[in-house]
Parts: C-alpha cells; sequence; structure tokens
C-alpha cells in the first residue's frame, strides 16, 4: 500500500512569491492535515480537511490557505512569503475523522526555502 | 490553549543503558501518540496509546499512558545506537478533533 505522497519535495523560493504545495494521503484515507515544523516553533498544525471541507485550522496568518480534492488530494498555497516561512510542510493522512484509532501517517515533507 | 511538555530536550545516554521520557499534556484526550524522526527524515509512528493504563512495547522502547495524570512515559531499554533519533509525544484534541499538538521533541543521541 502506498504510503502518503507529497510533491515537490524540495522547493526554493524568494521573499513576496507564492507557492503551492500538495499531498496525495493513502488510498481511503479521506482526512489530510498540514502541519510546519521549524527548528525555532517545532511542529504546529495549519489545517485539517475532510470531505473537501476545512475541519479545523491553525494559528497561521490568511497567507495560509488550502483545500481538499474530491479525490481526498489536497494542496496547500502560501501566498507573499516572507523569510520565516522556510520550513519542512508536512502532510498526514488519517483513515478517518472522529475514530479512536485515528492514527496519523505522514508524508515525507516539502523543504521549502524562502531567500 | 492545548499544551504538550516533554523532557528532557536533549539526552545523551550511552548503548547498553535505561531511560525514560516524559510526556506531559493538558488535554482530556484519551489519545496519546509517539513518533519519530531521524535527521532530515518524515515522521514515523511508533506508538498509539488509546486509554488510561494502555501499555505498548516494541523492540526497546516501551510507552505508557496514564490519562489521569495527563502524563506518557517512552522508556528505552539497553538502548542501540540505532535508537539516535528525535522523538515527539503528540496529543489530538478532544474526541472528534483530530488536530494533533506536538511536543517540543527529545533529542536522543546513544553513545556507542
Amino acid at each position: 500500500k502506498a504510503g502518503v505522497t507529497q510533491t515537490p519535495r524540495y522547493l526554493i523560493k524568494t521573499r513576496g512569491q507564492q507557492v503551492t504545495l500538495s499531498c496525495s494521503p493513502i488510498s481511503g484515507h479521506r482526512s489530510v492535515s498540514w502541519y510546519q515544523q521549524t527548528p525555532g516553533q517545532g511542529l504546529q498544525f495549519l489545517f485539517e480537511y475532510f470531505s473537501e471541507t476545512q475541519r479545523n485550522k491553525g494559528n497561521f496568518p490568511g497567507r495560509f490557505s488550502g483545500r481538499q480534492f474530491s479525490n481526498s488530494r489536497s494542496e496547500m498555497n502560501v501566498s507573499t512569503l516572507e523569510l520565516g516561512d522556510s520550513a519542512l510542510y508536512l502532510c498526514a493522512s488519517s483513515l478517518l475523522l472522529g475514530l479512536m484509532d485515528n492514527e496519523q501517517f505522514f508524508g515525507p515533507g516539502t523543504r521549502l526555502t524562502v531567500l | 490553549e492545548l499544551k504538550v511538555e516533554q523532557n528532557p530536550l536533549f539526552l545523551s545516554m550511552q548503548e547498553g543503558k535505561n531511560y525514560t521520557i516524559y510526556c506531559n499534556y493538558s488535554t482530556t484526550s484519551d489519545r496519546l501518540y509517539w513518533y519519530r524522526q531521524d535527521p532530515g527524515k518524515s515522521l514515523e509512528s511508533l506508538f498509539v496509546l488509546l486509554s488510561n493504563g494502555a501499555v505498548k512495547q516494541e523492540g526497546r522502547l516501551m510507552a505508557s499512558l496514564d490519562t489521569k495524570a495527563r502524563l506518557s512515559t517512552l522508556h528505552i531499554t539497553a538502548a542501540v545506537h540505532d535508537l539516535s533519533a528525535t522523538y515527539f509525544c503528540a496529543s489530538p484534541g478532544d474526541f472528534g478533533n483530530e488536530k494533533l499538538t506536538f511536543g517540543t521533541g527529545t533529542r536522543l543521541t546513544i553513545i556507542p
């Protein structure tokens, strides 16, 4: 069974640009969450999607947005990039929202560098 | 606001020794997750603890959960070099809220 895939794996952008990251969950998983990991702030929750609906949102500015498609694939977009957006962006998928054993499986991440 | 606190942040230990990583959390959730991360890599799921008193073991690692104390522990027995990594605990919100709040991580270095 294929795991969570994320594209691209590495990305270099300059300040002010925008970026779109993509995540394909494990087949059959309907819930997708996004996390940002930085050395200073650690792992922080960005969004959670289920059936194309955003269920939860973390404390990030409006420059960070996302969506989920009918096939459960998800994208996140960051506009007007800032240096502080440099991070590892991790996507996680889980089978169904609200199950007790709702283990989240993480993809390999996209490492974004903003110059 | 949910808080998850891990200690220690850094742990350097010799091969063959035992040690415990502690994870305190502030939600009323009955679930707690442990993950491992190698440098430059993603998160690998280690344990899913689903109820008070849950104990799970895999090789030299054993995790437990005390929901009354809101405490989880990850115990390392007879450490080997391959266990060098950063370990995170994570707590979801209340039932139905799958947002994970992660601890700060414990960077474990096993010295031969």
